[in-house]
């Protein structure tokens, strides 16, 4: 199993500001997943970040928008760029063997 | 594309009552699936799993049910308490190995009647 500590918790933004969120994971793992979780919808997978190379991301989603660092083996954050009321949602970072283990997740508002 | 879905978006049982969530799946390559569980605030948690050489799993009050045949999972939880109360999601590993995203279906939430 992993441990994921996920922060911020949740918070508040303007629209047109971006927010960073981080992700540390209590062991080295290869591979780390952020999911975005819409208001009452199941997650749908925005990127994989791998250390050492750029994050590969799902069709509708772009690094513009949702940049990601990887500087280690345990650590990774997911950028929020030029939030819109839209980009309200839930946000997850996730590791795999077989199963995921998540973070508690980002509960982000754009006012 | 090929997706995992539910059948039913909400269920409400009485406590004590056994409940029944339903998944169908339509990657006949996946061979690996999880039920999560995610409570209010919280991020997914693992339930039970199950590999497509089997049909089916059991762990503490709850089962798992995988049918190829037809691609369908289920997760049958026994006296559903109130704090089985969540939204639970079905996952498959539609690529055969680790280190590899999750494909989740739509949730069901369930509601236990005190």
């Amino acid at each position: 199993s992993a441990v994921i500590s996920q922060k911020p918790s949740r918070d508040i933004c303007q629209r047109g500001t971006s927010l960073t969120i981080q992700c540390q994971v209590d062991s080295q793992v290869t591979m780390m997943f952020w999911y975005r979780q819409q208001p009452g919808q199941s997650l749908t997978l925005i990127a994989t970040a791998n250390q050492g190379s750029e994050a590969t991301y799902e069709s509708g989603f772009v690094i513009d928008k949702f940049p990601i660092s990887r500087p280690n083996l345990t650590f990774s954050t997911l950028t929020v760029s030029n939030m819109s009321p839209e980009d309200s949602s839930i946000y997850l970072c996730s590791v795999a063997n077989t199963e995921a283990f998540f973070g508690q997740g980002t509960r982000l508002t754009v006012v | 594309g090929e997706s995992v879905g539910l059948h039913l978006p909400t269920l409400s049982v009485q406590e004590g009552d056994n409940s029944i969530i339903n998944c169908a799946y339509s990657n006949s390559a996946s061979d690996y699936f999880i039920w999560y569980k995610q409570e209010s605030g919280k991020g997914p948690q693992f339930i039970i799993d199950i590999r497509s050489n089997m049909d089916k799993r059991q762990g503490q009050r709850v089962t798992v049910l995988l049918n190829k045949t037809v691609k369908h999972l289920s997760l049958q939880i026994a006296a559903t308490q109130p704090g089985d109360s969540a939204v639970y999601f079905c996952a498959e590993n539609p690529r055969r190995s680790g280190n590899t995203p999750l494909v989740f279906g739509k949730g069901t939430r369930l509601s236990v009647i005190a």
